[in-house]
């Protein structure tokens, strides 16, 4: 089973809202990554935990904050984020930092 | 940093046409993979390729690590209409030591329409 499962499926928001997209996986992975991707443009790197912790920030704004409770697990909070940050939100996970990566069904994102 | 060059960009095709796209890079890559992207949904792993020459088919799909680990190409045989969506090459970025740390190096992608 490679299943990453990524809720809400769709979420509409405004400028000065605070929400937040989950992802989950079952399979073992230690590795869990945050990707942004425009329309027909290919995923962006936004964030990668290893074994819980953070090991890459690719220069995210503030407005961006994710967060692993645990190794199945990983949130991306989301606060005062501008229209420009509508996207395609994609969550992936793999074995190891270093091992093939798997995605989620991904989240669309609408800031008004 | 790290580029990959994948191609055509688009392609337009009649249904049970074969279908070939590629991707080149000026550096060696260790693993190459292959996903397609349906719109609004997330990429899914296609083929993965972890060593040189290596030839890996899935169904009607076949993938090939080149020789020189600078590139790689995707063929799909007798096309059908759910073959439509976004292909997209990938490989590990490694830093200059070589070291790979979890960020993944994309093609520009390759959109792919079926006429029935």
């Amino acid at each position: 089973d490679t299943e990453v499962t990524q809720t809400p499926k769709h979420l509409v928001m405004g400028m000065t809202n605070k929400k937040s997209l989950k992802c989950e996986q079952h399979m073992g992975h230690r590795a869990m990554y945050w990707y942004k991707q425009k329309a027909k443009k290919p995923p962006e790197l936004m964030f990668v935990y290893s074994y819980e912790k953070l090991s890459i920030n690719e220069s995210v704004p503030s407005r961006f904050s994710p967060e692993c409770p645990n190794s199945s697990l990983l949130n991306l909070h989301l606060h005062a984020l501008q229209p420009e940050d509508s996207a395609l939100y994609l969550c992936a996970s793999s074995q190891g930092h270093t091992d093939t990566q798997y995605f989620g069904p991904g989240t669309r994102l609408t800031v008004l | 940093g790290q580029q990959l060059n994948q191609s055509p960009q688009s392609m337009f095709i009649q249904e049970g046409e074969d279908v070939s796209m590629n991707c080149t890079s000026s550096s060696i890559f260790n693993t190459w993979l292959w996903y397609k992207q349906d719109p609004g949904e997330g990429p899914v792993l296609l083929i993965a390729l972890y060593k040189a020459g290596e030839l890996t088919s899935n169904g009607r799909l076949t993938a090939q690590f080149g020789i020189t680990r600078k590139d790689s190409f995707l063929n799909i045989s007798a096309s059908i209409p759910s073959d439509v969506g976004i292909y997209f090459c990938a490989g590990p970025t490694h830093n200059a030591g070589g070291t790979s740390y979890g960020k993944l190096t994309f093609g520009q992608g390759t959109i792919l329409t079926v006429h029935p």
